[in-house]
């Protein structure tokens, strides 16, 4: 079973980048079944896609936040990140790194998900 | 680009009692459609793909069923742990989630 962690600094300062890392374990960010996807929801909101990437490198954001948004995959360490520049208020929100399945029967769902992490953004 | 709308925001209801929570989308999104738990301070939970397609480990109390626009899960009788979030999902174009509704103790 794939499990998936979340890591990175918790308070930000208007105008910086956030910068997150999803450790997997019980699965590999090289295998073919997986988008590794970031998702994001403010306090009390809904969720919100960020974007995800394959093994390939392939890339997709959501278009909204496209102009801000790096997702990187790290092989050697089994590790996926984001990166988003000019954070303000509004980017205050907990972060979850999940797998999207590319295909079979749960193709388009997001079925594990790490526990979150809280990043606020506050001068 | 496509809309998800929840109804309704708030379900109050008591255990043993029957709860149908509606996702409706703006255009059709076929049946690629997904239905999450989520509780506070948790993650996500998949209850639901591809419309009515229970996820692993999923009690058969909750169902899901549509296609197109309009779709429903239902929890045929509400246990303690169910009172949660319940969020919706469609894959179409980009994974866009709905606004939630709240499904908490009468």
């Amino acid at each position: 079973q794939v499990q998936l962690q979340e890591s990175g600094p918790g308070l930000l300062k208007p105008s910086e980048t956030l910068s997150l890392t999803c450790t997997v374990s019980g699965g590999s960010v090289s295998s073919r079944t997986y988008y590794w996807s970031w998702i994001r929801q403010p306090p009390g909101k809904r969720l919100e896609w960020i974007g995800y990437i394959y093994y390939t490198g392939n890339v997709i954001y959501n278009p909204s936040l496209k102009s801000r948004v790096t997702i990187s995959i790290v092989t050697s360490k089994n590790q996926f990140s984001l990166k988003l520049s000019s954070v303000t208020a509004a980017d205050t929100a907990v972060y979850y790194c999940a797998t999207f399945d590319s295909s079979g029967p749960m193709q388009g769902t997001f079925d594990y998900w790490g526990q979150g992490a809280l990043v606020t953004v506050s001068s | 680009e496509i809309v998800l709308t929840q109804s309704p925001a708030t379900l109050s209801s008591s255990p043993g009692e029957r709860a149908t929570l509606s996702c409706r989308a703006s255009q059709s999104v076929s049946t690629y459609l997904a239905w999450y738990q989520q509780k506070p301070g948790q993650a996500p939970r998949l209850l639901i793909h591809d419309a009515s397609n229970r996820a692993t480990g999923i009690p058969a109390r909750f169902s899901g069923s549509g296609s197109g626009t309009d779709f429903t899960l239902t929890i045929s009788s509400l246990e303690p742990e169910d009172f949660a979030v319940y969020y919706c999902q469609q894959r179409s174009y980009w994974p866009l989630f709905g606004p939630g509704t709240k499904v908490d103790i009468k």
